[in-house]
């Protein structure tokens, strides 16, 4: 009962470096999500996919980069890292059926913490 | 645009006392979901209620339930018995129609006090 898996966990970097936040779920879920949480702001959407092939902003994109090949896989990007970036990163995923309405509950990974110095 | 506030940032109760805890919300949306996230210290996000917006009676699981006022835009989640695990960030979150977004509150910090 894999769910949602998040890796790494945990991340440092320097100003200007790249990585990559990996995520992957194996429920078939279509709809896939990425998360920042930062102290009073609550969670707030970078960027979003509906299926493999397809992303769109979300509240905050700048600074991030995504894409989805598969219905699994959806990792997230940051092209050259800044200190505004520091956070924690929820990956999430839910279903959207196509002939029936879903809730649209999310299933959550358990967070990246990344800090960029 | 949806919108969910939740205007208390910070909570306490003593074990086995009830607590409130408030969310408005806007949509123009017709038909949507309400939901209570649990977040305790290990970060995990949680799901505690779901509440469909077309149901009048409100939602409840265990010592949780709802009060579900679709007219007023109001969702607030309350806990009975309280107890030191519920310790935790609460988020308030909604999602509707083609939106496939789910928006979150700021979240309420509640603390259990032994």
């Amino acid at each position: 009962n894999a769910g949602v898996t998040q890796t790494p966990k945990f991340q440092v970097l320097k100003t200007g470096q790249s990585m990559t936040l990996q995520c992957a779920q194996d429920m078939n879920h279509e709809y896939m999500s990425w998360y920042r949480q930062d102290p009073g702001m609550g969670l707030r959407l970078i960027h979003y996919s509906v299926g493999a092939g397809i992303t769109d902003q979300g509240e905050v994109p700048n600074g991030y980069n995504v894409s989805r090949s598969t219905t699994e896989d959806f990792p997230l990007r940051l092209l050259s890292a800044a200190p505004s970036q520091t956070s924690v990163y929820f990956c999430a995923s839910s279903y959207q059926g196509v002939w029936t309405y879903s809730s649209g509950e999310l299933f959550f990974g358990e967070g990246s913490r990344l800090t960029v110095l | 645009a949806q919108t969910v506030t939740q205007s208390q940032p910070e909570m306490s109760v003593q074990e086995a006392e009830t607590v409130t805890l408030s969310c408005t919300y806007d949509t123009s949306e017709n038909n949507y979901y309400l939901f209570w996230y649990k977040q305790p210290p290990s970060r995990q996000m949680i799901l505690v209620i779901r509440q469909e917006a077309y149901k009048q009676q409100n939602a409840t699981e265990n010592r949780f339930s709802v009060n579900f006022q679709k007219a007023a835009k109001s969702f607030s989640l309350k806990i009975s018995d309280s107890q030191l695990g519920d310790t935790a960030m609460y988020f308030c979150a909604l999602s509707g129609g083609s939106n496939y977004k789910l928006t979150f509150g700021k979240g309420t910090l509640l603390t259990v006090n032994p």
